[in-house]
């Protein structure tokens, strides 16, 4: 069955420093999203993307972020330097089509460690 | 105001019986679908049940089913049988169709605990 992969599954990294955070999508998906989700919260939105741009954004995603899809396969969320909070697992999920019928299919996430 | 309210933030069941997770939702929009996901201990999300809005039938997959009552606004998710790998975090989530935004709003999550 197809899945969604997500590479590192963990990152450890120093406040201040540029991570990325890489998603391959189930292959036919033409929508992506990030996710995030601080220990112990609830799942949060942090971008749609579709079609080479981005669809919707979430107030979390600000000017320290940014999502592309470099090469026709990963599709890759950058936080250019990083903050203590932002110290969360990050899941990518996908979908075929972005009705409200599709299933999302997340990824197994990154857990994001900033020091 | 919340789009998915959880209201349970631990269950206890026992091994082999049902039980139901609440999930309460708001929306003004007519098309929108339901979700619920399972979050074990190792983190990944999945997957489990799909519930339209204008979807006739309350939905079901194995031993999932979802208590859709529309006029209440509320997706309760009913698990029979349960089993000790049962045990985990599981978020109620909502996408709407017409506001243009596809995203997944989530719950807070209702962590069950399968006793053995």
């Amino acid at each position: 069955e197809p899945e969604v992969t997500q590479t590192p599954s963990h990152q450890v990294t120093q406040m201040g420093q540029e991570v990325i955070l890489r998603c391959v999508p189930i292959s036919n998906h033409l929508y992506f999203y990030w996710y995030r989700q601080i220990l112990g919260q609830k799942v949060e939105f942090l971008v749609s993307f579709y079609n080479n741009e981005i669809s919707e954004k979430s107030e979390i995603f600000d000017d320290q972020f940014s999502v592309e899809r470099p090469d026709g396969s990963n599709f890759t969320l950058k936080i250019r330097s990083t903050k203590l909070e932002d110290s969360a697992m990050y899941f990518c999920a996908t979908t075929g089509r972005g009705t409200s019928r599709e299933t999302q299919y997340f990824g197994p996430g990154t857990r994001l460690l900033v020091l | 105001a919340q789009k998915i309210t959880q209201t349970q933030p631990g269950m206890f069941v026992q091994e082999k019986e049902a039980v139901t997770l609440d999930c309460t939702y708001d929306t003004s929009d007519p098309s929108y679908g339901l979700f619920w996901y399972k979050q074990p201990s190792s983190g990944e999300m999945i997957f489990l049940i799909y519930q339209g809005s204008y979807d006739q039938q309350n939905a079901t997959e194995g031993r999932y089913s979802l208590n859709f009552q529309k006029a209440r606004k509320s997706a309760n998710l009913v698990i029979s049988a349960s089993q000790l790998g049962d045990s985990a975090m599981y978020f109620c989530a909502m996408r709407e169709d017409q506001t243009g935004a596809n995203n997944l709003f989530f719950g807070t999550g209702t962590r069950l605990t399968v006793i053995p």
